[in-house]
């Protein structure tokens, strides 16, 4: 029944590594986003994507590099992870652009 | 860009108590403005929206009131039960963009 899925829900890995996360939504929405949460809680849009396009890419270094094979899934990958990619990732869905539901995030952290 | 402020950053009320927090934006173009509930560990859940034709918008003990010429809106919780502890982010949005998320009110309701 879940809405929106994340995985994996924690990912402890070396600064220099590269990772991915996963997210999949069963509401058959077209479009899907990426917001990273930082210490503080701020929550902040990465990337947006509708049916598969690139709609919105805010100022995120290259290392990340979100990918929607169809329109049910946004995975994000990081290459070369630093200490400060620490966070937590929120992958969400929307029908219309405006009302958002989130995942359950993912807890990033890089030692 | 449009700027969400959003204030209280904390929050403490008793149990049966009303809380209100209030945000400004700064872009008149904005038109949509949704309230998350974030409780920890899990990811922010819409708990009321309210569109800029809209003054006021009541889901049982929630509502939202818009002031669009004054540009702001605020969240209003009354008789606070302990349940209701968590993070609140208030946001505003304005079509083809995204979600612009206030800093979070961290709401303790204590018995």
């Amino acid at each position: 029944d879940t809405a929106v899925s994340q995985t994996p829900k924690y990912l402890v890995t070396q600064m220099g590594n590269d990772k991915s996360i996963k997210c999949e939504q069963n509401l058959g929405h077209d479009t899907m986003y990426w917001y990273k949460q930082d210490s503080k809680k701020f929550l902040k849009i990465m990337f947006s994507y509708n049916n598969k396009e690139l709609i919105i890419n805010e100022t995120v270094p290259n290392r990340f590099s979100p990918k929607s094979p169809d329109k049910a899934h946004l995975n994000l990958h990081i290459n070369s992870l630093e200490l400060g990619d620490s966070a937590v990732y929120f992958c969400a869905s929307s029908s219309n652009q405006e009302t958002q539901y989130f995942g359950p995030g993912t807890r990033l952290l890089v030692l | 860009g449009e700027n969400v402020e959003q204030h209280p950053s904390t929050l403490s009320v008793q149990e049966g108590d009303s809380a209100v927090i209030k945000c400004t934006y700064s872009d008149s173009a904005s038109n949509y403005f949704p309230w998350y509930k974030q409780e920890l560990g899990k990811g922010p859940q819409l708990i009321i929206d309210i569109r800029s034709n809209v003054g006021e918008k009541k889901d049982q003990r929630i509502a939202v009131t818009l002031n669009k010429t004054a540009k702001h809106f605020s969240l209003h919780i009354t008789e606070t039960q302990p349940e209701d502890s968590a993070v609140y982010f208030c946001a505003a949005f304005w079509s083809g963009y995204a979600l612009n998320f206030g800093k979070g009110t961290s709401l303790l309701v204590t018995p």
